[in-house]
């Protein structure tokens, strides 16, 4: 089956530093991709990872251990503007996305 | 942002009723989808057409029809919808390169009630 898991919500302090985890069981792999939503928004691409490792872009980074079916996106010095959803996304083949139900971050003074 | 732009943005409709949501993309995309998004549930996929032809149909009840009648546009037509059908639903596109994963743009949404 497809299964992708991550945290319902998560709370952290502007100026902190927060790590979303993902992890994900799929048919196929052929990267993973994490977006951000704001509400009543659409979703907006963050970072794509398709072999192990970090990839660092600004404040945001993303990581991919393939082996252990796990994903990270790490976002730094957290501003309130940060506060939105993460949604983590499995590239099951061609054109195939399949979505996490999405992680909801609240940033607070 | 407006590389995908969808409307209405807000609609709100009876069981019997029939309306169409629009999906227009500027981006030069081969590929484009609809999602479904209902709360505190991941994105579902319904449909994904690449130059204009359908490819994916998630077993999505007939009451919901897709249309693309060239690679910028897309509809979904809608028929004697359920309330259990009310939720964001939203259009994304992709450059459509094979062999590799492609990154999908989103529109803003539209979000539907079906009373």
């Amino acid at each position: 089956g497809q299964n992708i898991d991550q945290p319902t919500e998560m709370t952290a302090t502007e100026g902190a530093i927060v790590q979303i985890n993902c992890t994900y069981q799929t048919s196929g792999f052929n990267g993973l991709f994490w977006y951000q939503q704001h509400a009543g928004e659409a979703p907006t691409f963050l970072s794509y990872n398709v072999l192990d490792g970090l990839e660092e872009k600004g404040r945001f980074s993303s990581f991919l251990s393939r082996s252990k079916g796990y994903s990270y996106l790490l976002l730094k010095e957290l501003q309130m503007k940060d506060s939105a959803s993460y949604l983590c996304a499995v590239s099951g083949g061609y054109n195939k996305l399949i979505f996490g139900a999405g992680t909801r971050l609240a940033v607070h003074p | 942002e407006t590389g995908v732009t969808q409307t209405p943005r807000h609609l709100v409709m009876g069981m019997t009723n029939k309306k169409s949501l629009k999906c227009e993309q500027h981006l030069g995309h081969n590929a484009m989808y609809w999602y479904k998004q209902s709360a505190k549930k991941p994105l579902e996929l319904m449909f994904v057409y690449s130059l204009e032809e359908r490819v994916e149909n998630n077993s999505v009840p007939s009451r919901f029809s897709p249309e693309c009648p060239n690679s910028s546009h897309l509809f979904l037509h809608l028929h004697t919808l359920q309330p259990e059908d009310s939720a964001l639903y939203l259009c994304a596109s992709s450059p459509g390169t094979s062999g590799s994963a492609d990154t999908q743009y989103f529109g803003p949404g539209t979000r539907l009630t079906v009373l």
